[in-house]
């Protein structure tokens, strides 16, 4: 049973360059969110997305977008990237929008740097 | 901003003892969970507890959830050196989509 998968797992960039991570969830979950950890910090929500559309949003600017496909796997695109992205981005999956068990499952995360 | 704060910020003990974390946040919530994470990698699912829930056991593992005071604690006994990670609580409040709010984690280390 394949569990949540990232890629790539490490990213350098340059400040203003783009970049687009990826995400697949643990088989037979169908909701993505992300989240953002810089270091020594506890993750902070980006956003999260249910049946191809981003259902909520954490306090992060519109240069972070995201998509999902039809398979729910999701990428996180960043735009004009800044030295403070520079982070570990963590993809969780879980089923349903809410589901009774509530508990979200954390993929290894894609590290990033920007210079 | 986050919602959790862990106390302490970092906890050192021997191979054998156990371990005693704490949560507090400020709003009401549906549940609140606790991650573990080694090394900056991924974070592991530990345990769930709801918020008409006050104790909760996995092997060595016991959370307790205090509504009226707003906290919880993780206990884990008999630690093991492979215990020495990052543990996080998390917090779910949202009406809607779940959205988690993490505190910034209590490190453990524990000497053998």
């Amino acid at each position: 049973d394949a569990g949540v998968t990232q890629s790539p797992t490490h990213l350098i960039k340059t400040r203003g360059q783009q970049v687009t991570l990826r995400c697949s969830p643990k088989s037979g979950h169908d909701t993505v969110s992300w989240y953002q950890q810089a270091l020594g910090q506890g993750p902070q929500f980006i956003f999260q997305y249910y049946e191809e559309e981003e259902r909520q949003r954490g306090n992060f600017p519109d240069r972070f977008s995201g998509h999902q496909f039809p398979n729910y796997s999701s990428e996180l695109n960043v735009n004009a990237l800044l030295l403070g992205d520079s982070a570990l981005y963590l993809c969780a999956s879980s089923k349903g929008l809410r589901n009774a068990a509530d508990t979200q499952y954390f993929g290894p995360g894609t590290r990033l740097t920007v210079l | 901003s986050q919602q959790g704060e862990e106390d302490p910020q970092a906890l050192s003990i021997q191979e054998g003892e156990n371990a005693t974390m704490n949560c507090s946040y400020k709003t009401s919530i549906n549940n609140l969970q606790w991650y573990r994470q080694n090394s900056g990698r991924g974070l592991v699912h530990l345990i769930l507890i709801r918020s008409n829930e006050r104790e909760k056991h996995s092997g060595r593992l016991r959370v307790t959830l205090d509504t009226s005071k707003k906290s919880s604690s993780l206990l884990i006994t008999a630690s093991r050196a492979a215990d020495t990670a990052s543990y996080f609580c998390a917090t779910d409040a949202s009406r809607g989509a779940q959205k988690l709010v993490f505190g910034q984690g209590t490190r453990l280390t524990i000497n053998p």
